[in-house]
């Protein structure tokens, strides 16, 4: 069984629209995170989400939302699709034990292509 | 702010030892990851240091100084499998890790 697993893997659309990625855990974790990773390779978190409390790098555009149904779920919702949103998203999911952020488990990753 | 750094590119011989080196500046610190990526792949665990010292584990090991902020991950015996990116990031102990730009190691013949 797939730990943390996120669909669709690759996603190509027009500028403009928008889109979703899913995301789910099996692993009990209560913390899920949602990750951006550009051409350069660079991982840079864009969401956190932990027991409903939802912190956000501040860099991220509202055009980003993340949505969480229930603990194993954290969804990734893109408004007006911009050619700079092209890149690999990454999913994650942690036991966050005291102050200590725990090993991350990462999705396979959503490679997203806007034409 | 968070600053981590890393070099980006690194060139080893297969069988020989390379190490790979982060510093990092944050607000908050509990400790500090590496974690491997190949080509098209996601990250994967390869070790967590929140002590200074050194963290052996098979072929890989991890060092971390944090009154330097300094931190390396040494990978012995290379072998083929070996080529691919390493990530060091930071446990901000705000839940979220941050992460360099990686290092991108190709083992050659």
């Amino acid at each position: 069984d797939t730990a943390v697993s996120q669909t669709p893997k690759y996603l190509v659309t027009q500028m403009g629209n928008d889109k979703s990625i899913k995301c789910e855990q099996n692993l009990g974790h209560d913390t899920m995170y949602w990750y951006k990773q550009d051409s350069k390779k660079f991982l840079k978190i864009m969401f956190s989400y932990n027991n409903k409390e939802l912190i956000i790098n501040e860099t991220v555009p509202n055009r980003f939302s993340p949505k969480s149904p229930d603990k194993a779920h954290l969804n990734l919702h893109i408004n007006s699709l911009e050619l700079g949103d092209s890149a690999v998203y990454f999913c994650a999911s942690s036991h966050v034990g005291g102050r200590n952020t725990g090993e991350l488990f990462f999705g396979e990753g959503s490679r997203l292509t806007v034409l | 702010g968070q600053n981590i750094d890393q070099p980006t590119e690194m060139t080893a011989t297969e069988g020989a030892i390379v190490q790979i080196n982060c510093t990092y500046q944050t607000s908050g610190f509990n400790g500090l990851f590496w974690y491997q990526q190949h080509a098209g792949e996601a990250p994967t665990f390869l070790s967590y240091n929140v002590l200074d010292g050194l963290e052996e584990k098979g072929r890989f090991s991890s060092f971390l100084s944090r009154s330097k902020g300094y931190s390396y991950l040494l990978l012995k015996e290379l072998q083929m499998k070996d080529s691919a990116s390493y990530l060091c990031a930071a446990d901000n102990a705000g839940n979220m890790l941050t992460f360099g730009g990686g290092t991108r190691l190709m083992v050659k013949p």
